[in-house]
């Protein structure tokens, strides 16, 4: 069975500095995802993204983070100048066009902000 | 978005089946219940979803009051691999493409 792909699975970065995560969706899926769960916490949904656009954003989305489809199979999340609090667990997910079609997602990338 | 109350935990014996309840009191008509899971170290995982119709699929069933008000997802024999957080959402229907808001879920433990 197809699935979403991350990468790396854990990713350690120093205050300050720029963090990528790479996401490889389900090949024909064309609705994009990207969340994140604090420790303990919910899952908190970050942005949507969509014929090479963000359709939704969440607060948290704010002009730290920025997310792109660079070559037709990747997705990216990138932060910029991460903060301590940067530091979860993101999650990319992948669905079909279509209504109420189920989210696939990734097993995540644990990212941890010294 | 309407919200959903979910019991904290639940345990339940190995090969016995496990209901879990979800409260939705200010669904609105077009909201879909959906269910997830995620399981320890995992992303969340689709399990069901429906609107008024009781649904059943591989991994479960869901039945859903006649009111909308609430809504069961039933694992009919528990294994050890279904010890996971699983959340109830409320997902208004959109053509695609619409988020899904976690709440807090119900931990489910399966003694073996």
């Amino acid at each position: 069975e197809p699935e979403v792909t991350q990468t790396p699975s854990h990713q350690v970065t120093q205050m300050g500095q720029e963090v990528i995560l790479r996401c490889v969706p389900i090949s024909n899926h064309l609705y994009f995802y990207w969340y994140r769960q604090i420790l303990g916490q919910k899952v908190e949904f970050l942005v949507s993204f969509y014929n090479n656009e963000i359709s939704e954003k969440s607060e948290i989305f704010d002009d730290q983070f920025s997310v792109e489809r660079p070559d037709g199979s990747n997705f990216t999340l990138k932060i910029r100048s991460t903060k301590l609090e940067d530091s979860a667990m993101y999650f990319c997910a992948s669905s079909d066009s279509g209504a109420n079609q189920p989210q696939h997602f990734g097993d995540g990338t644990r990212l941890s902000i010294l | 978005d309407a919200k959903t109350t979910q019991p904290n935990s639940m345990e339940s014996n190995e090969e016995e089946p496990v209901h879990l309840p979800c409260n939705h009191s200010t669904i609105s008509g077009t909201d879909y219940i959906h269910w997830y899971r995620q399981l320890p170290s995992q992303g969340p995982e689709y399990v069901i979803h429906g609107l008024t119709s009781n649904v059943n699929n591989r991994m479960a069933s869901l039945a859903i009051a006649e009111d909308r008000k609430s809504s069961t997802l039933i694992l009919h024999r528990a294994t050890l691999r279904d010890a996971a957080v699983y959340y109830c959402i409320l997902r208004p229907y959109r053509a695609a493409g619409n988020k899904l808001t976690f709440g807090g879920g119900t931990r489910v433990l399966v003694k073996p």
